[in-house]
């Protein structure tokens, strides 16, 4: 079965430190990657995704991520964090077959000191 | 515009009690999906709902959860004898079925179930 797995559980950070958070998943297909982020008392907000082309994607707030398809990993970073990046970090897969459905990994809580 | 609503945002039942809850998808999305995040589980699927297909409840847990999605729109998941191991929040997505989006999922806030 399809699996996303997210290395880091918990990640305290001061601010302007930079960050990089790992993200695996076990299926050997084409893949749709996502990660999703979650501010505390917010709902889920995508923050980037990649479909196809330029493994290296962009996405909101300065985050980027790159695919790397020989180590099935899509690890997230951004450069310098802020105090506002305190949130909880969903990395996600879609899986096999045609309904979209998305398998997460288990998420990892970044906080940033101020 | 609007996005995806869910209500009520908070619910507290007693054991062995039936729930039901609601989510409103973005206008025009005929892809709905709930989720269920909980301390020990993380982000899992329940079920997906397609336009007139036949739902995918491959996520659901047990016979006790069941959900309908009434005209195309409004979705309701039922939660019948409730347990404490269902306290969790409960999430709905929606998205397009076509164009750039289409893998894309929209969530709303979620529903957060206490089972006492």
């Amino acid at each position: 079965a399809q699996s996303v797995s997210q290395h880091n559980h918990h990640v305290i950070l001061s601010e302007a430190a930079s960050l990089e958070l790992g993200c695996n998943y076990s299926y050997g297909g084409t893949v749709n990657l996502f990660w999703y982020v979650q501010y505390p008392g917010q709902h889920l907000q995508l923050l980037l995704k990649y479909f196809s082309g330029d493994p290296l994607v962009k996405g909101i707030k300065g985050f980027e991520a790159e695919f790397i398809k020989s180590k099935f990993s899509f690890n997230l970073r951004k450069p310098s964090v802020q105090w506002s990046d305190t949130a909880e970090y969903f990395c996600a897969v879609i899986s096999s077959g045609n309904t979209g459905k998305l398998i997460f990994g288990q998420g990892t809580t970044l906080q940033v000191k101020p | 515009g609007a996005g995806v609503s869910q209500s009520p945002s908070n619910k507290v039942t007693e054991k062995g009690k039936d729930v039901e809850l609601r989510c409103d998808p973005i206008s025009g999305h005929t892809a709905l999906y709930w989720y269920r995040q909980s301390l020990g589980q993380g982000l899992e699927f329940l079920i997906y709902f397609q336009g007139n297909s036949a739902p995918d409840k491959s996520g659901l847990p047990s016979d006790r959860f069941s959900a309908e999605r009434t005209g195309g729109s409004v979705s309701t998941l039922t939660i019948q004898r409730t347990q404490q191991e269902d306290s969790a929040v409960y999430l709905c997505a929606s998205r397009l079925s076509s164009g750039r989006t289409y893998n894309e999922q929209f969530f709303g806030p979620g529903t957060r179930l206490t089972v006492l």
